[in-house]
C-alpha cells in the first residue's frame, strides 16, 4: 500500500455543489493530516490541518478523519470555479518531512 | 505576512552543470526542507535540515545534492552535475517549531529547473 493515496481524478462538480475529496494512508504515516491546494505550476497552499478524530471546520472547507479507517477526507461546500485546482494530502511518515499523494484534481464547472 | 521565498523562479541549464537554488525560509523557523515535484507526478521530499545540519534525507538525495546554509537567512541546495531527470519543480519549505508532526510546513514559491 502506498502511504498516502488518492484518486487523480479528475472530480468535476458544478459551481455551487460540495466538492468531497478523500485520501486513505498506511500504518507509517502519524495520525496528523494537511490538505493543500496547488494550482498549476504554483506551490502547495495550505488549506487545513486535522490532528483529531472527527471533523474541523474552517469556513468552506471541512476535513474529517477516521483513524480507525485510515482515512482523512476534505470537503468543499459551495464550490466555485476559483476552487479548480489539484488538492494534496498529507503526513508525516514518522520522520520529520511530509508524505504526499498523488493528489485529486478538482474541475468546478461554472 | 512572513512567506518564504525562492530564487531564481526559472533555472535552465545545461546537463553536467551545478546549479544552487536559494530559499529564504521565513524568519523564525528553524527547520527548513527541500522538496521537488517532476511534472505530472507527486511532491517528493528530498532532505530537512536543522540545526546547521542535515536532520533527514531520501533516497532521492544522493551525493550529486548538497545543502548549506551560508548565512543567517539563506538556504541552498546545489545540484553537483545536473541531469536531465532533475528537470522539475524544487520547492522550499520551512516550520516554525519542534512540535513534530503537527507542524504546518510553509512552501515557497518554487524554482523551475530545466536541465537541457
Amino acid at each position: 500500500q502506498k502511504e498516502v493515496e488518492q484518486n487523480s481524478g479528475p472530480l468535476s462538480v458544478p459551481e455551487g455543489a460540495i466538492a468531497s475529496l478523500n485520501c486513505t494512508y498506511s500504518d507509517r504515516v502519524s495520525q496528523s493530516f494537511f490538505w493543500y491546494r496547488q494550482y498549476s505550476g504554483k506551490s502547495p497552499e495550505l488549506i487545513m490541518s486535522i490532528y483529531s478524530n472527527g471533523d474541523k471546520e474552517d469556513g468552506r472547507f471541512t476535513a474529517q478523519l477516521n483513524k480507525a479507517s485510515q482515512y482523512v477526507s476534505l470537503l468543499i461546500r459551495d464550490s466555485q470555479p476559483s476552487d479548480s485546482a489539484t488538492y494534496l494530502c498529507a503526513g508525516y511518515t514518522g520522520r520529520r518531512a511530509l508524505t504526499f499523494g498523488s493528489g485529486t484534481r478538482l474541475q468546478v464547472q461554472p | 505576512e512572513p512567506e518564504v521565498t525562492q530564487t531564481p523562479s526559472h533555472q535552465v541549464t545545461q546537463m553536467g552543470q551545478e546549479v544552487i537554488l536559494r530559499c529564504v525560509p521565513i524568519s523564525n523557523h528553524l527547520y527548513f526542507y527541500w522538496y521537488r515535484q517532476i511534472l505530472g507526478q507527486k511532491v517528493e521530499f528530498l532532505v530537512s535540515f536543522y540545526n546547521n545540519e542535515i536532520s533527514e534525507k531520501s533516497e532521492i538525495f544522493d551525493d550529486q545534492f548538497s545543502v548549506e546554509r551560508p548565512d543567517g537567512s539563506n538556504f541552498t541546495l546545489k545540484i553537483r552535475s545536473t541531469k536531465l531527470e532533475d528537470s522539475a519543480m524544487y520547492f522550499c519549505a520551512s516550520v516554525p517549531a519542534l512540535a513534530g508532526s503537527t507542524d504546518t510546513q510553509y512552501f515557497g514559491p518554487g524554482t523551475r529547473l530545466t536541465v537541457l
